[in-house]
């Protein structure tokens, strides 16, 4: 079955600095990676996503790159605000109707 | 539209005693997804159901644990009996899904707190 690796487990960064966050994955069928924000004591929310068929997508200050062939993807959050800091999980699915496995999260503190 | 509605929000039990977990996935959702959430083992997937139907119960820990979903929408998660490393905190997920689309989020539920003493 899918797993999916993350990595670093903790991060704090200055505020303003940007932040990086990576994942790898083993099944090269996945094709849907969704990346998840939970604040502490709150439920994960979805805040970015990107498909197989795309290399990078940008929402705003938070980027996501695709890489296929070696099976990782990245989270990237620029100009780091105090309001960033919470575990972000990243996650991998194969097909419309799969599960979603979860990487062991990372959390990111943003130092005022 | 509520979200996905999980009750209760806190639950303290005895080791011993039944827990039963409920969620009300949002309306029209066809999957509904059982996680547990502890500092340890992150987020597992404990069983998932699509039209009401489970499809995947690999995660589910052991026979003290069942879950089941009566109709579309609400789903229960059942442990008995309860021990203290069953404490944890136990969200509900659901989502639809679109054909021909290669991905869909999921909706979480606020989640329940169980600690069992």
């Amino acid at each position: 079955g899918e797993n999916v690796e993350q990595h670093p487990s903790t991060l704090s960064v200055q505020e303003g600095d940007s932040a990086v966050i990576k994942c790898t994955y083993s099944d090269s069928a996945s094709n849907y990676f969704p990346w998840y924000k939970q604040e502490l004591g709150k439920r994960p929310q979805l805040i970015i996503d990107i498909r197989s068929n795309v290399g990078e997508k940008k929402d705003q200050r938070i980027a996501v790159t695709l890489n296929k062939t070696a099976k990782h993807f990245s989270l990237h959050i620029t100009e780091t605000q105090p309001e960033d800091s919470a575990v972000y999980f990243c996650a991998a699915r194969r097909t419309s109707y799969d599960k979603v496995i979860f990487g062991p999260g990372t959390s990111l503190s943003v130092i005022p | 539209d509520a979200g996905v509605i999980q009750s209760p929000r806190h639950e303290v039990t005895e080791m011993g005693q039944e827990v039963t977990l409920r969620c009300k996935p949002i309306s029209g959702h066809d999957y509904l997804f059982w996680y547990r959430q502890t500092m340890m083992r992150g987020l597992e997937l404990l069983i998932y159901f699509n039209n009401n139907v489970p499809i995947d119960d690999s995660g589910m820990p052991e026979d003290r644990f069942s879950a089941k979903m009566p109709n579309a929408s609400f789903s229960t998660l059942k442990i008995q009996p309860s021990e203290p490393r069953d404490s944890a905190v136990y969200f509900c997920a659901s989502s639809f899904f679109l054909q021909g689309a290669q991905g869909y989020g999921y909706t979480f539920g606020s989640g329940t707190r169980l600690t069992v003493v």
